[in-house]
């Protein structure tokens, strides 16, 4: 099975601070993708990476980056937490190819107080 | 730009009762589609997924989705609920021949009734 990690489930940080969400996958995918999810909105794709040091912008960026030195790990990086990015977070990964799924983590829930 | 409605973002159904959770697509190229289901305090997980053949796909636990291509359907059902799947489905789209995003309806949550 498929096996994507996320190294938090639940995480407090104060605004301002740096947070650091990671996420591990174990099935050599090459694609990645960073989430936020709230209620009524759905999930919205922060980030996303097709290959080891290589990213691109989703639909919501701002206030955000993204890290991917290692083929299984993608991290998410909140630059200087503010409270609006109290959701929770979403990894996953995906093998290429447009008919594959995503694969995702049990999720981070993040409140910035 | 491709988008996913999903009808309803509630839908309470009594236990052993049929249920349909509805997804509409809009794309001008054609499409996979999916529906994930989400468990409480848990991520997404793939329940079933439509890329060729026969419109009609099914899960292991009961549920199965028809591709209506006239429509821009891809609706969910169920014939026979039970207490546990109580959840939140997602229904997502993702274009053929585009390698890149999955675009994710705003989910509906599916309440069983006792």
């Amino acid at each position: 099975d498929v096996k994507v990690t996320q190294s938090s489930r639940y995480l407090v940080k104060r605004t301002g601070e740096k947070v650091f969400l990671e996420c591990v996958q174990d099935m050599d995918h090459e694609n990645m993708f960073w989430y936020r999810q709230d209620p009524g909105l759905g999930l919205r794709l922060i980030y996303f990476s097709y290959d080891v040091k290589m990213k691109e912008k989703g639909d919501i960026p701002e206030g955000y980056s993204v890290s991917r030195e290692k083929k299984e790990r993608f991290s998410l990086i909140l630059e200087s937490a503010s409270t609006n990015q109290t959701s929770m977070y979403l990894c996953a990964s995906a093998h290429q190819g447009d008919n594959q799924p995503q694969h995702f983590g049990d999720g981070t829930r993040l409140s910035i107080l | 730009a491709q988008s996913v409605t999903q009808l309803d973002s509630q839908v309470p159904v009594f236990e052993e009762a049929p249920v349909e959770l509805r997804c509409n697509y809009s794309s001008s190229v054609s499409v996979y589609l999916f529906w994930y289901v989400q468990y409480p305090n848990q991520g997404l997980q793939l329940l079933l997924k439509y890329l060729s053949g026969s419109t009609l796909v099914e899960s292991i636990n009961g549920f199965e989705a028809e591709f209506n291509k006239s429509q821009t359907s891809f609706h969910l059902r169920k014939p026979s609920v039970h207490i546990s799947d109580t959840a939140e489905y997602f229904c997502a789209v993702r274009l053929r021949n585009r390698d890149d995003k999955i675009i994710f309806g705003k989910g509906t949550r599916l309440h069983i009734l006792p």
